[in-house]
């Protein structure tokens, strides 16, 4: 089994600010990496594919990139409404695993 | 697209139930479809994936062999039957619809063994 680990936990924010979060893959896992935003009580959202293929609707601020093990989500100039979890997941073989979460919090 | 799950609730430890998830808006047959949980105050555990024509499953290590996915092309139906439940089974669990990442995904179905 893959094990995805995300870094930090925990970002604490301003609105306006740039943000990068982490993920490294225990193995490589080529480029099949996705993201994830989730609120609470809602249902999580695909924001990236393919390490950086911005799903359909997704905001321009969002990329993604990174190959084998080592990946990078960057949320460009930080809205209000992103103050949200992200996750990472794997979609090389099976089984699938996610990154344990990243908090992006208001400073 | 829309995924509706039901079939949540309270079960006893040792309990069973099944998930059902209806869908809508695309062409079910067509794609694989995943099942995906939430405990509480913990991250996304992905658990099941079935291919579309089924012929093939896969499962989270930390399900396999008591977590069944399972679905019904005619009615636009899967279904997750949970069986020797217990505690750590308890969370909010989601219906994904596969393209092959996690594109579409209900609102999730909660269930909570306790006794």
């Amino acid at each position: 089994e893959t094990v995805m680990t995300q870094s930090p936990a925990t970002l604490s924010v301003s609105p306006g600010e740039r943000v990068t979060l982490s993920c490294r893959a225990s193995q490589s896992v080529n480029n099949n990496v996705a993201w994830y935003q989730h609120k609470p009580g809602q249902a999580p959202r695909l924001l990236i594919y393919a390490a950086s293929t911005g799903a359909t609707g997704i905001p321009a601020r969002f990329s993604g990139s990174g190959s084998g093990t080592e990946f990078t989500l960057t949320i460009n100039s930080l809205q209000s409404e992103d103050f949200a979890v992200y996750y990472c997941q794997h979609n090389n073989g099976w089984p699938w695993t996610f990154g344990q979460g990243t908090r992006v919090e208001i400073k | 697209v829309q995924l509706v799950e039901s079939g949540g609730g309270v079960v006893q430890p040792g309990g069973s139930l099944r998930l059902s998830c209806a869908a809508s808006g695309f062409n079910f047959s067509s794609y694989g479809m995943h099942w995906v949980r939430q405990a509480p105050g913990k991250g996304l555990e992905w658990l099941a994936f079935i291919q579309s024509d089924e012929k093939n499953k896969f499962y989270a290590d930390s399900v396999k062999g008591r977590l069944t996915i399972s679905r019904d092309d005619s009615k636009n139906t899967l279904f997750l039957q949970m069986s020797s439940l217990t505690a750590e089974d308890t969370g909010v669990y989601f219906c994904v619809k596969d393209m092959p990442v996690l594109d579409y995904w209900g609102q999730g179905a909660l269930v909570t063994v306790s006794s």
